[in-house]
């Protein structure tokens, strides 16, 4: 079936411009993860949704980031005034729901959009 | 709070030889330990994971982890490197905290096979 999809794959943005990046998670999974990977911050967690709810999202390293998602489905991730700083790339992850004990699902990952702030 | 910590951002094996690498982690309880493996351009594949079913995990292309409570460790082991297995190697925790599953990874490490 179909995996985590991303878009776009590559994005060049003028410094001070607004992006906004897409991610289209596995079909049925209700738990959507965004990440950025960085030369000098390595992988790092931003934003969790459960359904179209966001109950962590103390990872948005500043309020220029923000992120929704609509129906329990397709999540876009939001930086505006963008700045060098934010090049990187943004991957998406996707799995099923945990209940309040179990062990956890696997998270699926999209292929990320790479973002370059010149 | 969890971390992890990798060992050695490169390593270099033979083609044939083992395969080893190295992840401490920290977690305030009883963790959940990932292994994933990036390709260049790609996005994360899940290579094996630990959830206290069995301290030795099998993963997928060859690849095993033994978790060490003692040792606070979960190393990524391979008998014989391919050619193929080179790429970027990252191990991660989770505390599974009702529901938000949300992955602290290593810095990486990238795996070289030398023919």
């Amino acid at each position: 079936g179909a995996g985590v999809s991303q878009s776009p794959s590559n994005k060049v943005t003028e410094k001070g411009k607004d992006v906004e990046l897409r991610c289209d998670p596995i079909s049925g999974h209700t738990a959507l993860y965004w990440y950025r990977q960085s030369l000098g911050q390595g992988l790092e967690f931003l934003i969790y949704f459960q359904g179209n709810s966001a109950p962590d999202k103390s990872g948005l390293p500043s309020d220029r980031f923000s992120a929704e998602r609509t129906g329990g489905s397709v999540s876009t991730l939001t930086i505006q005034r963008t700045q060098q700083e934010d090049s990187a790339v943004y991957l998406c992850a996707s799995s099923l729901a945990m209940g309040l004990a179990g062990a956890p699902y696997e998270q699926y990952f999209g292929p990320g959009t790479r973002l370059t702030v010149t | 709070a969890q971390s992890v910590t990798q060992l050695g951002s490169h390593v270099s094996v033979s083609e044939g030889a083992l395969v080893l690498l190295r992840c401490n982690y920290s977690s305030s309880v009883p963790p959940y330990l990932f292994w994933y493996v990036q390709y260049p351009n790609q996005g994360l594949q899940l290579l094996l994971k630990y959830t206290s079913a069995a301290t030795l995990v099998k993963g997928i292309n060859g690849f095993e982890a033994e978790f060490k409570k003692s040792e606070t460790s979960f190393h990524l082991t391979k008998p014989s490197a391919h050619m193929s297995d080179a790429a970027e190697y990252f191990c991660a925790v989770t505390e599974g905290n009702f529901g938000n599953e949300k992955l602290t990874f290593g810095t990486g490490t990238r795996l070289t096979i030398i023919p």
